[in-house]
């Protein structure tokens, strides 16, 4: 079974980077799409980007020029940077698998992030 | 940007009744449709994929139906498990997701 885990700092400040990673079992990540989505507090959900073993990536467009996904196949991880973050950013952001770069079929729980000084 | 649309945005039925969730999309997505469910605190499941196929474990009585525009996620005899928050998502094409808003399908 696939199991994503997704840790890093639950307080981020405005203006500063929020820095995210997930870690990867029961499958190797040099396969599949790897994914980033978040979920404002109430809200919907909102896909942030994607990268692909072989470290292409794409990104929603209106997070584009503030967000960098990488990976790291030996450990099993990719991450997520978002620069220049507001309370708007303030969300639950989960790790997911993107399958044939279409649906997401496995899930990290999610970990809520706060921007806030 | 393909836009999907969900409706209605709150749906109550009783437990053992069918329950019927609309998607539709701004712009033709073919079979590129999938369907979530999501229960507080948790992450959403996947449920549908190619607008009409369950994924591992689903039970039968989810079906989704529906191609191009207008899609349909019918849940036959709901289960108490069953009242959560469903997502519709668009699976075919990059800005990724294109998710619905949701629709919560709550207990009448």
């Amino acid at each position: 079974q696939v199991q994503l885990q997704e840790s890093g700092p639950g307080l981020v400040k405005p203006s500063e980077t929020l820095s995210l990673t997930c870690t990867v079992s029961g499958a190797s990540i040099s396969s599949y799409y790897w994914s980033w989505i978040r979920q404002p507090p109430g809200k919907g959900l909102e896909s942030i980007g994607y990268i692909y073993y072989s470290g292409n990536t794409n990104y929603n467009p209106s997070l584009k020029s503030r967000v960098t996904i990488s990976i790291d196949t030996s450990k099993n991880q990719f991450f997520l940077k978002l620069s220049s973050v507001t309370a708007a950013d303030t969300a639950v952001y989960f790790c997911a698998r993107l399958y044939n770069s279409g649906w997401y079929d496995f899930w990290g729980q999610g970990t809520l992030v706060t921007v806030s000084s | 940007e393909i836009v999907m649309t969900q409706s209605p945005a709150t749906l109550s039925v009783s437990p053992g009744e069918r329950a019927t969730l609309s998607c539709r999309a701004s712009q033709s997505v073919s079979s590129n449709l999938a369907w979530y469910q999501q229960k507080p605190g948790q992450a959403p499941r996947l449920l549908i994929s190619g607008a009409s196929t369950r994924a591992t474990g689903i039970p039968a009585r989810f079906s989704g139906s529906g191609s191009g525009t207008e899609f349909t996620l019918t849940i036959s005899s709901l289960q108490s498990e069953d009242f959560a928050v469903y997502y519709c998502q668009h699976s075919g094409s990059w800005p990724p997701g294109s998710f619905g808003q949701g629709t919560k399908l709550e207990i009448k």
